[in-house]
């Protein structure tokens, strides 16, 4: 079956410090990945995308997220967190023959001072 | 910027009632997702239209839920009868395939007591 994981429900990490959300997936095809972010009662906002080309996709609010096809990954980095990143980040990826976007369960980011 | 809306932002109902979710997706989108949020189960897609056709609906329980385009600016999402069960955070998105690029409404906060 066609699915995203994302093995770690909660990530912690100091202010300043690099960032890392991890996200795997198991697709037919070329994979068409996305990573959204939720911050409290509000919707899903969309960060990056990778379709094709590059392996490293740049997105909104200084993340970036790695394609590696051989691991079937695609995490989401930020080189310095801030403590407003914390929210809820969700990878996706498009499934069903391209037509449906199926999620991961959430990570759940907290940046601390 | 452009913008899914969904109305209406909250619903409180009784058990037995019906209960009518809207969607007006982005202009020009052809593809239109429904979704629900729980704590317990996450991000469940219900169901999804291209060019106002349904796709698939597999998603849904479809003794009491029914998703509709009855044209291309609207969508809705249908309960009846309501249960306590159902209350959870229904999101439509909508997005084009020219692009991948899929924007989620602000959500309806559905409360059945």
């Amino acid at each position: 079956a066609q699915s995203v994981a994302q093995p770690e429900d909660q990530v912690n990490v100091a202010e300043g410090n690099p960032l890392t959300v991890k996200c795997t997936y198991s697709v037919s095809g070329n994979p068409y990945l996305f990573w959204y972010v939720q911050y409290p009662n509000r919707g899903l906002q969309f960060l990056l995308k990778y379709i094709t080309g590059d392996n490293l996709v740049k997105g909104s609010y200084g993340f970036e997220a790695e394609f590696n096809k051989s691991q079937t990954s695609f995490h989401l980095k930020k080189p310095s967190a801030l403590v407003s990143d914390s929210a809820l980040y969700f990878c996706a990826a498009l499934t069903g023959g391209g037509n449906k976007l199926t999620f991961g369960t959430g990570t759940q980011l907290k940046v601390e001072l | 910027d452009a913008r899914v809306t969904q109305t209406p932002r909250h619903k409180v109902t009784e058990m037995g009632q019906e209960v009518t979710m809207r969607c007006q997706p982005i202009l020009g989108h052809n593809t239109v997702f429904w979704y629900r949020q729980t704590m317990m189960q996450g991000l469940e897609l219900l169901a999804y239209f291209r060019n106002r056709a349904p796709l698939d609906d597999s998603g849904m329980p479809k003794d009491r839920f029914s998703a509709e385009m009855p044209d291309a600016t609207l969508a809705t999402l249908k309960i009846q009868p309501s249960e306590p069960r159902d209350s959870a955070v229904y999101f439509c998105a909508s997005g084009s395939q020219l692009n991948y690029g899929y924007t989620f409404g602000s959500g309806t906060r559905l409360t059945v007591v």
